[in-house]
């Protein structure tokens, strides 16, 4: 069974540092993306990323995130400055044009702001 | 602008019993709908994917449905069982973009 993989599992950082979150999406899809869930809240669309360039974003998704692919196997996010309010589980998914296939969740990582 | 919302909130039940979990969204135009299961602090698990051409689809003792006209999704699970004690998550793709949006979810308890 193909699986998306993330690491670290959990993070804990000082606020206004910078925070990059890896990913491993399945490797013959072609889109991923990122989501997050606060503590008791719904799952958040962060961003999409098609042929190396963002192709959607949200609202939460501003200028202190960014996202990159930089080796062909690993997908990144990027926090520039942590704030208290990014306190939250960060899943990575990925997904094949194939209308078909579901997008595949990876576990999440858990970001603690302190 | 898509909205999801799912009910009950949450919901407690014996073991053995069959329940259906609801999902209402606001836009038909959906391309695929997604049922998840999420244990606390845990990541999320698929459960069953419909697409928009789909009325239902099953696996083992699920059965999602899909109502595109009405704006409606269930769940049904057969004969619950304390694993099955998790909170459930439906999402959907819309036509005109990539990503999910997801409901707030149910949170279910099977009582042993």
């Amino acid at each position: 069974e193909p699986e998306v993989t993330q690491t670290p599992s959990h993070q804990v950082t000082q606020m206004g540092q910078e925070v990059i979150l890896r990913c491993v999406p399945i490797s013959n899809h072609l889109y991923f993306y990122w989501y997050r869930q606060i503590l008791g809240q719904k799952v958040e669309f962060l961003v999409s990323f098609y042929n190396n360039e963002i192709s959607e974003k949200s609202e939460i998704f501003d200028d202190q995130f960014s996202v990159e692919r930089p080796d062909g196997s690993n997908f990144t996010l990027k926090i520039r400055s942590t704030k208290l309010e990014d306190s939250a589980m960060y899943f990575c998914a990925s997904w094949t044009v194939r209308g078909t296939d579901t997008q595949y969740f990876g576990p999440g990582t858990r970001l603690t702001v302190l | 602008k898509q909205e999801v919302t799912q009910i009950p909130a949450a919901l407690s039940v014996p073991e053995g019993e069959n329940l259906v979990l609801n999902c209402s969204f606001t836009d038909s135009a959906i391309y695929n709908l997604q049922w998840f299961r999420q244990d606390p602090g845990k990541g999320l698990t698929s459960l069953l994917l419909i697409q928009s051409s789909q009325r239902e689809q099953t696996s083992g003792r699920l059965n999602a449905s899909l109502d595109k006209s009405s704006g409606r999704s269930t769940l049904y699970i057969a004969a619950s069982q304390p694993g099955d004690s998790a909170t459930y998550l439906c999402a959907l793709r819309g036509n005109y973009g990539q990503n999910f949006v997801f409901g707030p979810g149910t949170r279910l308890s099977v009582l042993p």
